[in-house]
């Protein structure tokens, strides 16, 4: 079975400031996929970034960066100059193979001007 | 090429009506999902369905609902005798089968808002 944990159900940055999200994961698949979605007030769901199980580097789009710690099993999501389109909700995501996502929580980011 | 299209956007049933829920996938997906997100909560899966296959329906009620992904046409997501805690946003999201980084990759609807009065 998959899980994913999202610890922080809110988190506050300052406009231009970075945060991290955190995400832990817990999975006896040995191949699988990491990913983040934003989803604003508006509903719809917004791929951010994947990281595979088996990339050496963490991934990078553009301010999203995924801090991969594979012993660990966490996949925080770090967002650099923060916006304030940035104010959001987040959810970290895990799938293996072609079967479903599995979803955390979400953490709700606001982000002050 | 089209995203993943669900309709309609915004649902509204009274107790004990019934619901159709349609999510076209993205073109040469074969790969449907269906996820429930209820109010303050994150997605929870429901069903995966290849063409004309269920494939894992761990996820779904045991009674008045239903999917189904025709050989032609949408897949379609059914509930019967809608009750209040129906109520909640409904997102399909489709796949292609791939090996490597295109294995994980799932596109998502924009998601049906099922409001049961």
């Amino acid at each position: 079975a998959q899980k994913i944990t999202q610890t922080q159900p809110g988190m506050f940055v300052q406009e231009k400031e970075a945060v991290t999200l955190d995400c832990t994961y817990d999975t006896s698949d040995p191949s699988y996929g990491l990913f983040w979605y934003k989803q604003p007030s508006s509903g719809e769901m917004i791929f951010l970034i994947y990281q595979g199980s088996y990339d050496q580097q963490n991934a990078t789009e553009g301010r999203y960066s995924l801090n991969f710690q594979k012993a660990r099993k966490s996949a925080n999501l770090v967002i650099s100059a923060s916006q304030l389109g940035d104010s959001a909700m987040y959810f970290c995501a895990m799938r293996a193979g072609a079967g479903k996502s599995t979803f955390g929580d979400g953490t709700t980011l606001t982000v002050k001007p | 090429n089209a995203g993943v299209m669900q309709n309609p956007r915004h649902l509204v049933r009274r107790r004990g009506q019934e619901a159709r829920l349609r999510c076209s996938p993205m073109k040469g997906h074969s790969h449907v999902y269906w996820y429930r997100q209820l109010p303050e909560e994150g997605l929870k899966f429901m069903v995966y369905l290849q063409k004309e296959n269920i494939i894992d329906e761990s996820g779904m009620p045991k009674e008045r609902f239903s999917a189904e992904f025709p050989k032609e046409g949408p897949s379609i997501l059914r509930i019967q005798q809608v009750v209040r805690g129906d109520s909640a946003a409904y997102f399909c999201a489709s796949s292609l089968w791939g090996t490597g980084a295109k294995e994980y990759e799932q596109y998502f609807g924009p998601g049906t808002r099922l409001t049961v009065t």
